[in-house]
């Protein structure tokens, strides 16, 4: 079963300039999470999507930051302007439901630097 | 913020049990306890779940003390591929629960 799939790998972007991120869950999974990770620090959830709606976005800041997740499937992360305090490994999760006892599975992660 | 306590690091010899515990003491009680370890460079990977009875599959044992409110995580014959970090999350059985990720444990095995 092929896992979740991120790209780019790495970026590096000045601040003030724009980045998107890509994510391809696992087939058949509804549940789709976008995590910023600073380093250092465990992993913070960004935004939950079930299949194209949003569930929560309360730590999005938005001002900045946007996501969507056209037809249930692939998912876009953008900043627009980034900041330096952007740095960090951005992760996508995805579940087969959005329920608690449903495992999250992880990708390897995007990981941006901002100068 | 995270609901749990865990100590930065911890070391332990490859072939030995490796002991994680976590410290979780305000607990309610539709809520499980979580673990997951995160290798470098990789995302998290979830390892096992539990509420009050202890656990075990193939990765690990998780042993819940009776009033539930700590952990320990068990490793019983680490190999230098565990060396991670691990994640204790608690994590309540309804709705859109979320994980809350705390700092974790660094657990390093050596040879």
């Amino acid at each position: 079963e092929a896992g979740v799939a991120q790209s780019p790998r790495y970026k590096i972007i000045e601040k003030r300039q724009s980045v998107a991120f890509w994510c391809n869950p696992i087939s058949g999974h509804a549940t789709l999470y976008w995590y910023q990770q600073i380093l250092g620090q465990g992993p913070k959830l960004l935004i939950q999507f079930q299949n194209n709606g949003v569930v929560d976005d309360s730590q999005l800041p938005k001002d900045r930051f946007s996501a969507e997740r056209l037809k249930g499937v692939d998912s876009t992360l953008k900043i627009q302007p980034a900041k330096l305090e952007d740095s960090a490994v951005y992760l996508c999760a995805s579940s087969l439901g959005s329920g608690w006892g449903y495992e999250q599975y992880f990708g390897p992660g995007t990981r941006l630097t901002v100068t | 913020d995270a609901k749990t306590t865990q100590p930065p690091s911890m070391d332990c010899a490859e072939g030995r049990a490796a002991n994680l515990p976590c410290n979780h003491s305000t607990i309610s009680g539709n809520e499980y306890v979580y673990w997951y370890r995160q290798i470098h460079s990789q995302g998290p990977q979830y390892i096992i779940h539990g509420l009050k009875n202890n656990e075990t599959n193939e990765m690990a044992s998780l042993i819940i003390t009776e009033d539930r409110k700590s952990s320990t995580l068990i490793l019983p014959h680490a190999t230098l591929r565990d060396t991670a970090v691990y994640y204790c999350i608690v994590r309540p059985n309804s709705g859109y629960s979320t994980l809350t990720f705390g700092k974790g444990t660094m657990l390093l095995v050596s040879p």
